[in-house]
Order: structure tokens, then sequence, then C-alpha cells
């Protein structure tokens, strides 16, 4: 079936470090990706987006390329804060929907970062 | 452009009770879903309406019901609360438009419903 897997959090990182988030997917035909992004208190945000095969998305410093090979959406980030301190969701649209029923949400990862 | 609005942003209940919940898209939005988000269980699709129709529903009990109006804003009620239902309640509105669109969503703060 269709299917988002995320890397388990937490994830904890001192300022600046480079950030990997892993992200891969299983999916029919040629879906859309996204990141997104919640901190707290608040829902989630748009990060970055990717429609179709070797498209890079990015946004406030993150990018992301869409593999089709690896079926992965990894999202990165040359140098993070603290203000990156958040938790990431990958998802995917599947193609030929117009409906939010065919988004699919990974569980989640959350980021800490130390100052 | 105001973003997507949810009111209230927090409340507590008892089991038995019922609630309801209030979302306004963005101006322009014709699409508006609702997700529960909760610790063990992540983000689940609750329903979707567009146009005043529900197109889409998830897999939660008859107790979740919502609706829409002619302006795009949303309501869903929730009858009869167990502790379970405690969660974060998310809506999102879309610009999408028929088969077309972007497919992003644009979630509100959400409404941080305790069930006691």
């Amino acid at each position: 079936g269709n299917s988002v897997t995320q890397m388990e959090g937490p994830v904890t990182l001192s300022e600046e470090a480079f950030l990997t988030i892993n992200c891969t997917y299983t999916a029919t035909g040629y879906p859309s990706l996204f990141w997104y992004v919640q901190y707290p208190g608040e829902g989630l945000q748009l990060l970055l987006k990717a429609t179709k095969a070797d498209d890079k998305g990015s946004n406030k410093g993150f990018e992301a390329t869409y593999r089709k090979e690896t079926t992965s959406f990894h999202l990165e980030k040359g140098s993070v804060q603290v203000s990156d301190s958040a938790v990431y969701f990958c998802a995917l649209h599947l193609s030929g929907y117009s409906s939010a029923s065919k988004i699919i949400f990974g569980s989640g990862t959350r980021l800490s970062i130390r100052p | 452009k105001a973003g997507v609005t949810q009111t209230p942003r927090y409340l507590i209940k008892t089991r038995g009770q019922q609630v309801t919940l209030s979302c306004s898209p963005i101006s322009g939005h014709r699409s508006v879903s609702w997700y529960q988000q909760t610790p063990g269980q992540g983000l689940q699709f609750l329903f979707e309406y567009f146009s005043e129709t529900q197109r889409n529903k998830g897999n939660f009990p008859g107790r979740f019901s919502g609706r829409q109006f002619s302006n795009s804003r949303s309501e869903m009620n929730v009858s009869t609360l167990e502790l379970g239902d405690s969660a974060l309640y998310l809506c999102a509105s879309s610009p999408q438009e028929g088969d077309r669109g972007t497919h992003e969503q644009y979630f509100g703060p959400g409404t941080r419903l305790t069930v006691t």
C-alpha cells in the first residue's frame, strides 16, 4: 500500500550542525512530495514541496530532492539554528487525486537544536 | 491574506458531552479538511469538505461529523465524548479546484481538546 516512512526521533543536534532527516515512500504512480514543519503550539506549515522526479524543493535553507530511483525525499540543511527546533513531517499526495484524503503523512521527526 | 483560523484554541469537556469546533479557511479556498493529531497515532485524516459537500471521510466512528457552509467555513462535531478523543484537532484548507491545484494544505493552529 501507499506509505511514508520517516526516521524516528528525537534528533538532537548542536547549533550550526548539518541536518538530514530521512524520508522514503511507497506509492503507486508519481506522487507529489512535501515537508511540513510544526513549531510548538502551532499547526503544520508547508516547508517545501516537489511535484516530479529530480525536482528540488527549498525554503529557509532547507532542501529536499525527489529521488524516484530510491523513492526518497530526504530533508537537509547545512547549518541548523535553535529556531529550527520543531517536528518535521514528510508527506505525499497520490497522483490523479484532488482529495485531501489521498495525502499521506509520515509519523513526524522531532528535532531539537542545542545552543 | 489571513491564515486559517480555528476556534476555540483550547477546550475541556467531560465524557459524554458533545463539542463543536470551528474553522475559517483562507479566503478563496474551497477545500477544508480536518485531522486528529495524537502522540500515539500521529496525524489522522477525519474528513474533507469541498463546496459544502463531504468528499471523503477517514476511519472514525459516526460520533465524528462535520459540515461546511456556503462561505467555506467548516465545523466539526464530536458527540458522546470519550477520553480517547483528547487530541489536537487541526483544520486545513487548500486552494485546489476540482482535479487541479497544488494539493498543498494550509493548517490552522488547532484546537486542543481535553476530555476528562
